[in-house]
């Protein structure tokens, strides 16, 4: 079956780097997509990567790695507004998103 | 430019109920997917439909049903509805035929209690 784990909760501090990490283990593999969640928003789409690697996107970035089963989201110069939930989803075998629980990343002044 | 709305986004009801979430998107998205959101867990699928008159179980579809007669609604009812079903709501849309490697645009969310 599938299984996705993130950690729960994360503090960092404003203007400082932080890393976010996603483990998952799946039948097959078709990308891997990470969202960004407001307290009391919708879920909104931040990257999807398909290929090992890093992908840059302006301050976030994520990285893929299909062989261990491990991707990251790393966020940069953090500011006060990126305190939100990052969920860590994939395709099953139906290619219906699975999705992580979410961690929780609070940013400190 | 609406997008994907969702209604009512607050609904208290009470148990035994049948209450209906209602869904619409403009962009002619073929997939429609509904989800639940409960503290603790992930996004877990209900239903979701690959094209009007096109339905199909999720993860967590027992006491949710479903219709989709139009491209652009996907109204999910609860027929009965139990305390376990407290929940936020999220719908969602996509583009391509293979609805998950496509980006899922999300609704505002449902907040729904059941008392």
């Amino acid at each position: 079956g599938q299984n996705i784990d993130q950690p729960t909760e994360m503090t960092a501090t404003e203007g400082a780097i932080v890393q976010i990490n996603c483990t998952y283990q799946t039948s097959g593999f078709n990308g891997l997509f990470w969202y960004q969640q407001h307290a009391g928003e919708a879920p909104t789409f931040l990257s999807y990567n398909v290929l090992d690697g890093l992908e840059e996107k302006g301050r976030f970035s994520s990285f893929l790695s299909r062989s261990k089963g491990y991707s990251y989201l790393l966020l940069k110069e953090l500011q006060m507004k990126d305190s939100a939930s990052y969920l860590c989803a994939v395709p099953d075998s139906n290619y219906q998103l699975i999705w992580g629980a979410g961690t929780k990343l609070i940013i400190k002044p | 430019d609406a997008g994907i709305t969702q209604s009512p986004r607050y609904k208290i009801t009470e148990t035994g109920r049948q209450v209906t979430l209602m869904c619409h998107q403009t962009w002619s998205h073929s997939y429609m997917f509904w989800y639940r959101q409960d503290l603790g867990h992930g996004l877990r699928l209900i239903y979701y439909s690959a094209a009007a008159d096109i339905t199909d179980k999720g993860e967590v579809p027992d006491g949710y049903v479903v219709s989709r007669s139009k491209t652009e609604n996907f109204p999910l009812t609860l027929e009965s509805a139990t305390r376990s079903q407290t929940s936020v709501y999220f719908c969602a849309s996509s583009a391509s035929a293979e609805g998950s490697t496509d980006t899922q645009y999300f609704g505002p969310g449902t907040r729904l209690t059941v008392l």
